[in-house]
């Protein structure tokens, strides 16, 4: 079974602070692996795809596939990053999504 | 936003009555599917649909049924809401293309079960 674990479920930083959520996740197969944003009662965005290997707002996110890792990162945060982070786990046949329990970022000013 | 409705967009309703909450699509994608959202529990996958009358159940799936008559329309049903139903649900659709494995997703609704 696939699963995946973000440990904190806030963090709260200062802006300019580096940031970083972090992302665990089990899988036998080969992970495709999604970071997905969730402003103040909006809908989710998807932010960041391992496979892509982009930076969005300044976000980048790299797969260790020996610690079984996605962890997201900023060097400087920002106000508007304030948001619910989520970071997901795609199955082979590429149908189904499971999602980890999410992060609250707060960034303060 | 990849097409995607949803309505009613909020709904109080009693416990023990039927709900239907609809997700509209306009982008012909073959995948649809429904979440629900509660804190500390993420998203949560309720049902899913790879085609017209094609569905399959999710992790929690007791207690609502889903129906697809249409490639545009997905609907789901909580067949006799329960106040463990209160929560706010999500449907998305998978992008088209050859490798493409994320979702979108539509505005959410806000259920209330009194």
């Amino acid at each position: 079974a696939q699963r995946v674990t973000q440990p904190e479920k806030l963090l709260s930083v200062f802006k300019g602070a580096p940031v970083e959520l972090k992302c665990n996740y089990s899988y036998s197969g080969s992970p495709e692996l999604f970071w997905y944003v969730q402003y103040s009662r909006q809908r989710l965005q998807l932010l960041l795809r391992h496979i892509s290997r982009e930076s969005i707002k300044g976000f980048t996110a790299d797969l260790n596939k020996g610690e079984t890792s996605f962890h997201l990162k900023k060097p400087f945060a920002q106000e508007e990053d304030s948001a619910m982070y989520y970071c997901a786990l795609s199955n082979n046949a590429g149908n189904m999504l499971t999602f980890g329990g999410g992060t609250r970022l707060m960034v303060k000013p | 936003d990849a097409g995607i409705t949803q309505s009613p967009r909020h709904k109080v309703t009693e416990t023990g009555t039927p709900v239907t909450l609809r997700c509209h699509q306009t982008e012909n994608h073959r995948y649809m599917y429904w979440y629900r959202q509660d804190p500390g529990h993420g998203l949560r996958l309720i049902h899913y649909s790879y085609g017209v009358k094609d569905t399959d159940k999710g992790e929690v799936s007791d207690g609502y049924s889903v129906s697809r008559s249409k490639t545009e329309d997905f609907l789901l049903t909580l067949e006799s809401a329960t106040s463990s139903q209160t929560s706010v649900y999500f449907c998305a659709i998978r992008g088209s293309g050859l490798g493409t494995y994320e979702q979108y997703f539509g505005p959410g609704t806000r259920l209330t079960v009194t």
